[in-house]
């Protein structure tokens, strides 16, 4: 496969407390990104995506940020709850024209109450 | 409205056999993605098919491969399964072409002994 298999990184963070995913992306011209929930025994979930146009975006409770020129990629999540635990993955457009999401390796967030 | 849908949920074979996977997507999306997820692991994309056409490969062997019906449903073929073929296989759904946001079903658990 494209990515070499790891192990997931974990954050963990206490109830009601904020949360910051990082991500880093590999293509300069990628022109869209979402992130991804993924809780166990489930497929992922869509929270929120931004286009290359924009640097920030906010949801309910998230907001993503992006950076391109540093290509990094953020989702924050305000007032971490215990149903917020869950595998987060940030995915890249690398071509304009076709759809082909890159996903990065992951990151496990763990609420601790 | 009808999320993604893939079956079967689980699927257990031996090792040399062959497995089909399935996948409809959301009513209206004619772009189907599939993706690997091995146990801990990241998602790694696999193939992109769209208007009935294979329009992208992730760098997996040949045995790995698939076909996009009419009515935009999908399958996906794997052969000679080897025990390393072992992972939650997901299928995502979009809207045609562009950077446009995927949703994804609950996958296939593939158990090769």
């Amino acid at each position: 496969g494209e990515n070499v298999g790891l192990h997931l990184p974990t954050l963990s963070v206490q109830e009601g407390d904020n949360s910051i995913i990082n991500c880093a992306y590999s293509n300069s011209a990628s022109d869209y990104f979402i992130w991804y929930k993924q809780e166990s025994g489930k497929g992922p979930q869509f929270i929120i995506d931004i286009r290359s146009n924009m640097d920030k975006r906010q949801g309910q409770r998230v907001t993503v940020l992006l950076n391109k020129t540093v290509k990094h990629l953020s989702l924050q999540i305000a007032a971490t709850q215990p149903g917020d635990s869950a595998v987060y993955f940030c995915a890249e457009n690398p071509s304009p024209r076709g759809n082909k999401l890159v996903f990065g390796a992951g990151t496990i967030l763990r609420v601790k109450s | 409205e009808a999320g993604v849908t893939q079956s079967p949920t689980h699927l257990i074979k031996t090792r040399g056999q062959q497995a089909t996977l399935r996948c409809s997507p959301i009513s209206g999306h004619t772009s189907v993605y599939w993706y690997q997820q091995a146990l801990g692991l990241g998602l790694q994309f696999l193939l992109w098919y769209d208007e009935g056409e294979e329009r992208n490969r992730g760098n997996f062997p040949p045995r790995f491969s698939g076909r996009q019906f009419p009515n935009y449903s999908s399958e996906l073929n794997v052969n000679a399964l080897e025990l390393e073929d072992s992972a939650l296989y997901l299928c995502a759904s979009s809207l045609r072409g562009g950077s446009t946001e995927a949703f994804f079903g609950q996958g296939t658990r593939l158990t090769v002994v």
